[in-house]
């Protein structure tokens, strides 16, 4: 099983300001994605990246994959709290199964 | 378009009963998986079908989890006897394509506490 270690594990800033988390792995990526999750709710599927280097914006979201496909980060711009939630990325689990594996994810905080 | 349903959202049992869950897929898709979300960590899979045959259960415990999915669209997942380590919320997620890089839709999973 790929393992895939976030960080920070968690984080408390105010509005407005700038944040990046991370995903990283040891092991080569076919493709990776970016979920969020929000408390009662299950995972919601932000971005998909599948090319090494590949830079995707989803308005205040920058999400980038590294040039090796072995890591990716998520920028947020100008935090709202409405960006508060459990960010986890996910990645195929291989051995030939299409499910993923996910990281334990990033809980986000955004203060008012 | 109506999502993926879970029921129960909770279940609250003593350790060593037996529990079920169930989930219904959005129409169409083929591909179901099953997730254990333990606090403070990653959803991890626990089963995949296609259609209503196995891909994938190489991380279910099957001394005491068992799946089925009949006729291919809903599933259930039961756990007999359970552990106080079996305390989790209990995702299913469907897709179109069965493939890691398509989207997964997630219900909004079933909170089992063991005691």
């Amino acid at each position: 099983t790929q393992l895939l270690e976030q960080s920070p594990q968690f984080l408390s800033i105010q509005e407005g300001e700038n944040l990046t988390v991370y995903c990283n792995s040891s092991s080569v990526f076919s493709s990776l994605q970016w979920y969020r999750q929000e408390p009662g709710e299950g995972p919601v599927l932000l971005v998909t990246v599948v090319t090494g280097g590949e830079v995707k914006k989803l308005k205040r979201l920058t999400f980038q994959f590294g040039d090796a496909r072995k890591d990716s980060s998520l920028h947020i711009t100008a935090a709202q709290p409405g960006d508060t939630g459990l960010y986890l990325c996910a990645g195929p689990s291989g051995g030939g199964a299409d499910g993923l594996t996910f990281g334990k994810g990033t809980h986000l905080i955004i203060q008012p | 378009e109506a999502g993926v349903a879970q029921s129960p959202r909770y279940k609250i049992i003593e350790k060593r009963q037996s529990v079920a869950f169930w989930c219904n897929p959005i129409s169409g898709h083929a591909t179901l998986y099953w997730y254990q979300q333990i606090l403070g960590q990653g959803p991890k899979l626990l089963i995949q079908f296609q259609n209503n045959g196995v891909v994938d259960d190489s991380q279910l415990p099957k001394d005491r989890f068992s799946a089925e999915r009949l006729k291919g669209v809903d599933s259930t997942l039961k756990i007999q006897p359970a552990k106080l380590e079996d305390s989790a919320v209990y995702l299913c997620a469907s897709s179109l394509a069965g493939r890691a890089d398509t989207e997964a839709f997630f219900g909004q999973g079933t909170r089992l506490t063991v005691v």
